[in-house]
């Protein structure tokens, strides 16, 4: 079993529709988590953290659920710029730091 | 906007070649860590430092070599480039005590 599994894609959806992408992490002792952002044959971007209590950055909504190691993206409105791949990442709780990548779950959205 | 930056951004090289991947960050960050990713694959990562001649192998077995002479920079090295190094490697940063990786733009290994 991988250590960070998200939802198989490609999510291939038209604008203004609301996406939601799902992610599972194994390692109870993990701390923090991320969404990251990755262009086609581009580096991961930070998009956002994601804590306890869930945070929103504009369109987009990030919820954690610790007691099930469930962490979620919501995708209000999308843009045809918000195609991309989205990692979730979660760090290795006493691995002194590495993240653990997710294979990510690929956005595709259309006019 | 990361101040982190890897040289070169594509490379084609024949088989048997050393090469030295290029990595430096301004940022004074402690903690580097270099990554493979083949296309539409996810991240593994392959070396990570923690500071000034520190250097680990990740969890990925990798020919590749790595130094961490001065905290701004983290060289790879492959002494015999194959085929089955073509890749993209990405370097990242973090400061201590944070956990948020900053990426470089990666490079575009061909060995032909």
């Amino acid at each position: 079993r991988k250590e960070v599994e998200q939802d198989p894609g490609p999510f291939n959806v038209p604008e203004g529709a609301t996406v939601a992408f799902n992610c599972t992490y194994s390692n109870s002792a993990s701390q923090s988590f991320f969404w990251y952002r990755q262009d086609c044959r581009k580096e991961p971007k930070l998009l956002m953290s994601v804590y306890s209590s869930g945070n929103e950055d504009g369109r987009f909504t990030a919820q954690l659920n610790r007691a099930s190691q469930y962490i979620s993206l919501l995708i209000r409105d999308s843009k045809l710029s918000d195609s991309a791949t989205y990692l979730c990442v979660v760090n290795g709780g006493n691995q002194g730091g590495k993240l653990i990548f997710g294979q990510g779950t690929e956005l595709s959205v259309k006019p | 906007e990361a101040d982190i930056y890897q040289t070169p951004r594509y490379l084609v090289i024949g088989t048997g070649k050393k090469i030295t991947l290029e990595c430096s960050q301004t940022m004074g960050h402690d903690k580097m860590y270099w990554y493979q990713q083949d296309p539409g694959m996810e991240l593994h990562l392959i070396h990570y430092s923690y500071g000034v001649n520190s250097t680990e192998k990740g969890d990925l077995s990798s020919e590749s070599t790595v130094s961490r002479i001065r905290t701004e920079h983290f060289p790879l090295t492959l002494e015999s480039a194959r085929p089955s190094h073509t890749s993209q490697y990405l370097c990242a940063s973090t400061g201590w005590g944070e956990d948020t990786q900053y990426f470089g733009p990666g490079t575009r290994l061909t060995v032909l």
